[in-house]
């Protein structure tokens, strides 16, 4: 049972426009939701992070919409530059926020086209 | 560099030999995670230790495959009798924080079952 949910799974984006990666989860327990990102070759790395007591949290030109109702979340890149070329994966975990045990999505292949 | 270092980055070998996979965190980390990702597919849970005491495994496979971490520092994969399902990258990461916070990866360990 996937318990994270990713789409879409891949991106073609130029540059300048607005990368959207959405997310769906099951488990109401679940109460943090990181983005990491990963370069081809690298280990994943945190890109930014939301708990569920807010609904948007801004970091630059990366952006996480949070809407707990309906149990997505979504990460916005604005202005996307090739740089950007990357996998994404949404996560969850639940228990106060404890990462033991961190469920990844499949995760995004972005392509920012210059 | 500081980062998490994961040895051998490569490893090839026959199907029913044994093989151990090697973390060494970040220094100073109090947790540490080991991860399984197949090509194309989110980082899959395997188990965490806060310190030295493995606080959850439900992730391992079977029983062929263990982990420690004696010391509270260095931890060992160990996956005996493998079989060519095995044949994925095995990344570990590390936490400041108790089970909690960013996770830093390693570049990981490739393991082919032959």
């Amino acid at each position: 049972q996937q318990q994270v949910k990713q789409s879409p799974q891949s991106l073609i984006v130029q540059k300048g426009g607005i990368s959207i990666i959405n997310c769906a989860y099951e488990n109401t327990a679940f109460d943090y939701f990181p983005w990491y990102q990963q370069f081809p070759g690298k280990g994943p790395a945190l890109l930014i992070a939301i708990r569920p007591d807010v609904s948007e949290k801004k970091e630059g030109r990366f952006t996480i919409s949070f809407n707990k109702s309906a149990k997505q979340f979504s990460l916005h890149i604005m202005d996307s530059q090739p740089g950007d070329s990357a996998t994404y994966f949404c996560a969850a975990s639940r228990g106060g926020g404890s990462q033991g045990n961190l469920i990844f999505g499949k995760g995004t292949k972005l392509s920012v086209k210059p | 560099g500081a980062g998490v270092s994961q040895s051998p980055r490569y490893k090839v070998t026959k199907r029913g030999q044994d093989v151990a996979l090697r973390c060494d965190p970040i220094s100073g980390h109090v947790s540490l995670y080991w991860y399984r990702q197949a090509l194309g597919q989110g980082p899959e849970f395997l188990t965490y230790f806060n310190y030295e005491a493995q606080q959850d495994k439900s992730g391992l496979p079977n029983d062929r495959f263990s982990a420690e971490r004696p010391e509270g520092s260095i931890s060992t994969l160990t996956i005996q009798r493998t079989e060519q399902r095995d044949s994925a990258m095995y990344r570990c990461a590390s936490s400041l924080l108790l089970a909690a916070g960013e996770l830093f990866f390693g570049e990981g360990s490739r393991l082919t079952v032959l």
